[in-house]
Order: structure tokens, then sequence, then C-alpha cells
């Protein structure tokens, strides 16, 4: 069936630090990919999310580029901030927009000042 | 604009016993949506539905779980026996239209 993989965590980072959290995925057709993002307390927020090959979503510093050839949607920042400190899931979805998403396990991020 | 509302916000009752768990979407959002989340895992889906109709309930188990949404707008999600794997955190988000999901922050359950 769909499945998303997501790295394992938690992820510990400096302030500044360079941040990739791995994302790939396996899906019988052709899914639009998400990141979604939980701070403590709160819902789970969009983040980002790219619809077909190549697209790169962008939001906030964050962005992730659609890779089909490599089933992969890795989300990267540059430069880590301690107000990044959340839970990062990726999740797909094959049906138009995003009514049936599937998520992964969730990446628990600390950034340390 | 109001977010999506869920309460209670925490849950503690003892195996065996029925819960509730009520939803409210956002004003105007036609699809709801009630996911299961897991210690340590992403969110399952449980239910959406389509204003009042229940369009894929293939993951709600129901031999225990209900739900049901009255008039297109809350929704109620119920267990009738809880049992100790049921302890997890239930979600509920809408959406308009096939567009982005917005989240409610969940009410979190735990049996004793």
């Amino acid at each position: 069936g769909d499945s998303v993989t997501q790295m394992e965590g938690p992820v510990t980072l400096s302030e500044e630090a360079f941040l990739t959290i791995n994302c790939t995925y396996t899906a019988t057709g052709y899914p639009s990919l998400f990141w979604y993002v939980q701070y403590p307390g709160e819902g789970l927020q969009l983040l980002l999310k790219a619809t077909k090959a190549d697209d790169k979503g962008s939001n906030k510093g964050f962005e992730a580029t659609y890779r089909k050839e490599t089933t992969s949607f890795h989300l990267e920042k540059g430069s880590v901030q301690v107000s990044d400190s959340a839970v990062y899931f990726c999740a797909l979805s094959l049906i138009q927009g995003a009514q049936k998403l599937v998520f992964g396990q969730g990446t628990r991020l600390t950034i340390n000042p | 604009e109001a977010g999506v509302v869920q309460s209670p916000r925490y849950k503690i009752i003892e195996k065996k016993q029925p819960v509730a768990f009520w939803c409210n979407p956002i004003s105007g959002h036609n699809t709801l949506y009630w996911y299961l989340q897991n210690l340590g895992q992403g969110p399952e889906l449980l239910i959406r539905y389509e204003n009042e109709e229940a369009v894929d309930d293939s993951q709600l188990p129901k031999d225990r779980f209900s739900a049901e949404r009255l008039k297109g707008v809350d929704s109620t999600l119920k267990i009738q026996p809880a049992e100790l794997g049921d302890s997890a955190v239930y979600l509920c988000a809408s959406s308009y239209r096939n567009k982005e999901q917005y989240f409610g922050p969940g009410t979190r359950l735990t049996v004793t």
C-alpha cells in the first residue's frame, strides 16, 4: 500500500545549523507531497507542499523538492532557529488536493541555543 | 478566523467505559476528518465526512467506534467500550473543497 518513511528521530541541532529531514514514499499513483509541522500543544500545520515532479515547495525558510526518480521529498533549512523545534511530518495524498493524507511517523526536532 | 475546535483536550477513563470527543470545524468547511495518532506515530485517518455523509470510514473499527456529523457541521466520535489500546490522541481536521486540511489541537485520551 501507499506509505511514507521518515528518518528516525529525534534530531538535535544547534542554532544556525543546516537541517535535513529525509522522507521517501511508496505510492501506486502520482501523489501530492506535503510537510506538516506540529508545535507543542498545537495542531498540525501545513508547512509546504508540491504536486508534481521537480516542484519545490517553500515556506518560512524551509524547502523540499519533489524527486520522482528517487521517490523522495527531503525537508531542508539552511539555518535553523530555536523556534523551529517541533515535530515534522511528511505526508502524501493520492486524491486531488489533500483529501486522503498518509503520514510518516514524524521526526522530532530540537534546536539548542 | 477561528480554527478547528476540539473538546475535551484531555480525558482519562477506565477501560470498558464509554467516551466521546467533539469537533467544531472551521466555518464553511464541508469536509471533516477524524484521525488517530498513536504515540510516536503519524496520524491515521479514521473517517472522512463530506457534509453529513461519511464517504470513507474503512479504517474505523466499527465494533466499538462510531461517529456522527449531524447537520454537516459539528461532529462527535465515540468509543464504547474503551480499551487500553485506545490511549492516543484523536485529531479532527476540516477542509473546503479538497483544499488544505486544518487540524485541531487534538484530544489526548488515556485509558487506565
